[in-house]
Order: structure tokens, then sequence, then C-alpha cells
């Protein structure tokens, strides 16, 4: 279908309270990352999901971070008890299945910007 | 610490002429990619370039790679107002398996301004 959706767009929350935010991949699509993007910085990896296999989360920064991709699509990335140095945009992107040798484009969603005061 | 460095931070050019920006890398990779990124939100794939490969074109942009310097430069030819936008290089891990692009490391971009 149409591109690499997330929800909210933007977000505002308070100091220690959770989010949670959504991305909704391309169709069809087997693969699916989570950035994190703090103001002026490149993008930081955080997890990688593929078809059924567990998921990569070798870049998440502590354990007040999870994600999770349910039925191979829709994924939610939760922050528990956030904190200011959580503030950034966190971009989705999506690809498709591994074809054997061929690289595969990431598409990235328009990103959620989280504001934590 | 980031994998890929892009240099120069920043680049202001007169529209028409052409713009060069370069990526450097620490790790052995499987290719390496070329993004775009307007106002701060979702990036745009522009261009990969295979380890195996030296040159690539796509349009206007051309992308060489030289693993031996672990170095990249992408270079936007006859700019226009709308190539103004951040760019960012992109790793993929060397990878025996050669699973895609799992784990992207991406450097801190450069912030290109074509000026009118």
């Amino acid at each position: 279908g149409a591109g690499v959706s997330q929800s909210p767009s933007n977000k505002v929350t308070e100091k220690g309270k959770d989010v949670e935010l959504r991305c909704d991949p391309i169709s069809g699509h087997t693969a699916l990352y989570w950035y994190r993007q703090s103001l002026g910085q490149g993008l930081e990896f955080l997890i990688y999901f593929q078809g059924n296999s567990a998921p990569d989360k070798s870049g998440l920064p502590s354990d007040r971070f999870s994600a999770e991709r349910t039925g191979g699509s829709v994924s939610t990335l939760t922050i528990q008890r956030t904190q200011q140095e959580d503030s950034a945009v966190y971009l989705c992107a999506s690809s498709s299945t591994w074809t054997g040798g061929a690289e595969e484009t990431q598409y990235f969603g328009p990103g959620t910007r989280l504001l934590v005061l | 610490s980031q994998q890929g460095e892009e240099d120069p931070q920043a680049l202001s050019i007169q529209e028409g002429e052409n713009a060069t920006m370069n990526c450097s890398y620490k790790t052995s990779i499987n290719n390496l990619q070329w993004y775009r990124q307007n106002s701060g939100r979702g990036l745009v794939h522009l261009i990969l370039i295979r380890s195996n490969e030296r040159e690539k074109h796509s349009g206007r942009l051309r992308v060489t790679l030289d693993t031996s310097k672990k170095s990249s430069s992408l270079l936007i030819t006859a700019s226009r107002a709308a190539d103004t936008a951040s760019y960012f290089c992109a790793t993929a891990p060397f990878s025996i398996s050669n699973f895609g692009n799992e784990k992207l490391t991406f450097g801190t971009g450069t912030r290109l301004t074509i000026i009118p």
C-alpha cells in the first residue's frame, strides 16, 4: 500500500510517564526497524524485526525501551518512565524480504517527534 | 561512536553548482547507502553502492566508494533549490550471511543549502 506511517506525529509527555509509538510498515514488508534521531544528529539504531525471527534488540538504550510487532505487521515502541533525554524523533522503516543477495532499500516513515518535559 | 561520518557538516552553494559530500566509515561493509532528509522528518533512500562497486550513477547523483580508504562521496550535479536537505550516509555491516540491510549505521549528516 502507501508508505510507512507512524503515529502520533508529535507527542509531548511529562517525565516519568509511559509512551507508545506506532508504526505501520508497507504492506508485505517483512523487515521493520526502529531508529532514534536526536536533534542535529544521525540516526541511532534501536531494534530490528525480520519475519518471525527473534528481534535484534541490541540498540535499545535501556530496559525502559521495548518494542513488539504483532502479526508480523504493525509495531509498537514503548518507552516506560520517560526521561528528558528520550526527547528525539523516532523513525520507523520497513523493507521487503531479503531475496538472496539483493540488498533491500529501507523505506522510512515520517517519524514521531517526542518531547519529554 | 558513529560508523559513518560525513564531511562537511554543512555546505552552502549557489544553485547550478555541483555539491560534493564525503563519508568515512570504520568497519567492513556489505554496502553503503545515501539518504536524504527534509525538515528533520523521514528519510528518502537515494542510492546504494555495493562493496564490490566503485562508482554508481542515478540521475544527477554520482556516488563513489573506495573500500581501501573506507570512504564514499556523493556528488549532486547542477544543484537546485529543492536539493536543500540533510544528506546521510549509512553502512550495512559486512555479513557472511548477507542478510540485507539490517542495522544500518548512519552518520551525522551534511546539511546542504542551495542558494537560489
